[in-house]
């Protein structure tokens, strides 16, 4: 059974700073990788979709890798603003891609 | 470009009542997903479907719990009776078919408490 963690579980970090959010996950055999940002009483918003034969994906300050054979996915963020502030979580889709297996999550504090 | 609408927002509601939440995914969309966020058990996946069809409903907790899609715009999950520790927030997401995977959408939730 498929396994996601995040670390850390918490972040504060002082704006303008470059962080580096990770997760890891148990079974390599993945069909992608999402990063997702929650804030507090909203739902989660897709940030960025790795594709199991892709390396990195970028979104603006956003860059997202890939490590399949060591079950590691990264996201950097840079430059962090206060409105960053949220909690960052990872997911990985079982088999065909429908079921995701979700991380704890990373609460994240950019403090201005 | 409307996101995936969820109602109601909120819902208190006494032990043993019938709640009924409601989704709407986004237009196009053929799969939609109920998943169940609480601080102790972080974010489960209740019951998918694809075409309208329920696909996987392991997640469903017991029978107390039932979901279905009429059509491609409309979903529900029941619960009858509700029981206290049924209290969470429940999300809906949906997501094309694609040529490579593509991300779920989430809605805002629900946010239910049973008392």
């Amino acid at each position: 059974k498929q396994e996601v963690t995040q670390i850390p579980a918490a972040l504060s970090v002082p704006e303008g700073e470059n962080l580096v959010l990770n997760c890891s996950f148990t079974d390599s055999a993945i069909y992608n990788l999402q990063w997702f940002r929650q804030d507090p009483g909203k739902g989660l918003t897709s940030l960025l979709l790795i594709q199991s034969s892709q390396r990195e994906q970028t979104s603006g300050r956003l860059n997202a890798s890939l490590d399949k054979s060591s079950g590691r996915s990264t996201l950097y963020i840079a430059a962090s603003q206060p409105g960053d502030s949220a909690t960052y979580l990872c997911a990985v889709p079982e088999t065909s891609g429908s079921r995701l297996t979700f991380g704890e999550g990373t609460q994240l504090t950019v403090n201005p | 470009d409307a996101g995936v609408i969820q109602s109601p927002r909120h819902e208190v509601t006494e032990m043993g009542q019938e709640v009924t939440l409601r989704c709407k995914p986004i237009s196009g969309h053929d799969y939609l997903f109920w998943y169940r966020q609480t601080m102790m058990r972080g974010l489960e996946l209740l019951i998918y479907f694809n075409n309208n069809v329920p696909i996987d409903d392991s997640g469903m907790p017991e029978d107390r719990f039932s979901a279905k899609m009429p059509n491609a715009s409309f979903s529900t999950l029941k619960i009858q009776p509700s029981e206290p520790r049924d209290s969470a927030v429940y999300f809906c997401a949906s997501r094309a078919t694609g040529v490579v995977n593509q991300p779920q959408h989430f809605g805002d939730g629900t946010r239910l408490s049973i008392l």
